[in-house]
């Protein structure tokens, strides 16, 4: 069965420093990887897309790697901001004929960041 | 910048009765989606639309939902008979094409609420 798992299910980290999100999948095969920042209340918000080809994209302060032999990919937030405090969410796409009606998310991480 | 915008905000109904959610796709885009979050669980595929029929749905998209794009601007998703179950969010997005890097924009989302 195609899961996005995510770990941890929330971390709470002080404004300035770094931290980093974990995603474990098993859709396979898959098209793209994408991370998204889903403000409470509100609807998720594209961070990066990358496909299996690829192993790291960056977007700011938001750098997503993706290692497609172990079926992992991380988000790495670089000098957190308060700003910064929402759920982060891992999405997959399978492969599936080229069309992307079906993404498997992730549960997501719920990063909270104190001043 | 354009986005994709859905009223209501919040719909508060009764079980039994029919709810219609609309949303605006980005204007250019010609393909569209309808998710949901349930409280505290992850975002869940619907369906997708293009050239006014489904191209996908999931297990979730029963005989109780149904899409329409009515006009040239709206895209709506009505649920006949609503359960207590239909609560959550409920997110429409857009995406220019259907491929599978083809980034996906999401509403603000609608939180129905079934009593």
């Amino acid at each position: 069965k195609n899961q996005v798992e995510q770990s941890p299910q929330s971390l709470i980290i002080l404004e300035g420093k770094n931290c980093t999100l974990q995603c474990n999948y098993t859709v396979s095969p898959f098209s793209n990887l994408r991370w998204y920042k889903q403000d409470t209340g509100r609807g998720p918000v594209s961070l990066t897309i990358m496909t299996f080809s690829e192993n790291t994209k960056s977007n700011g302060r938001y750098t997503a790697t993706l290692d497609a032999d172990t079926k992992q990919s991380s988000l790495h937030i670089t000098a957190s901001q308060l700003s910064d405090s929402a759920s982060y969410i891992c999405v997959v796409i399978p492969l599936s004929g080229g069309s992307q009606g079906n993404l498997i998310f992730g549960k997501g991480t719920k990063l909270s960041v104190k001043p | 910048e354009p986005e994709v915008t859905q009223t209501p905000s919040h719909q508060v109904t009764q079980m039994g009765q029919e709810v219609i959610l609309r949303c605006v796709p980005i204007s250019n885009h010609l393909y569209f989606y309808w998710y949901r979050q349930i409280l505290g669980q992850k975002v869940e595929f619907l369906v997708s639309f293009y050239n006014n029929e489904i191209s996908e749905k999931s297990e979730i998209f029963d005989d109780q939902f149904s899409v329409e794009r009515p006009d040239g601007s709206n895209f709506t998703l009505k649920i006949r008979s609503t359960k207590l179950e239909d609560s959550a969010m409920y997110f429409c997005a857009s995406s220019e094409l259907g491929r599978s890097y083809n980034e996906q924009f999401f509403g603000p989302g609608t939180r129905l609420t079934v009593l």
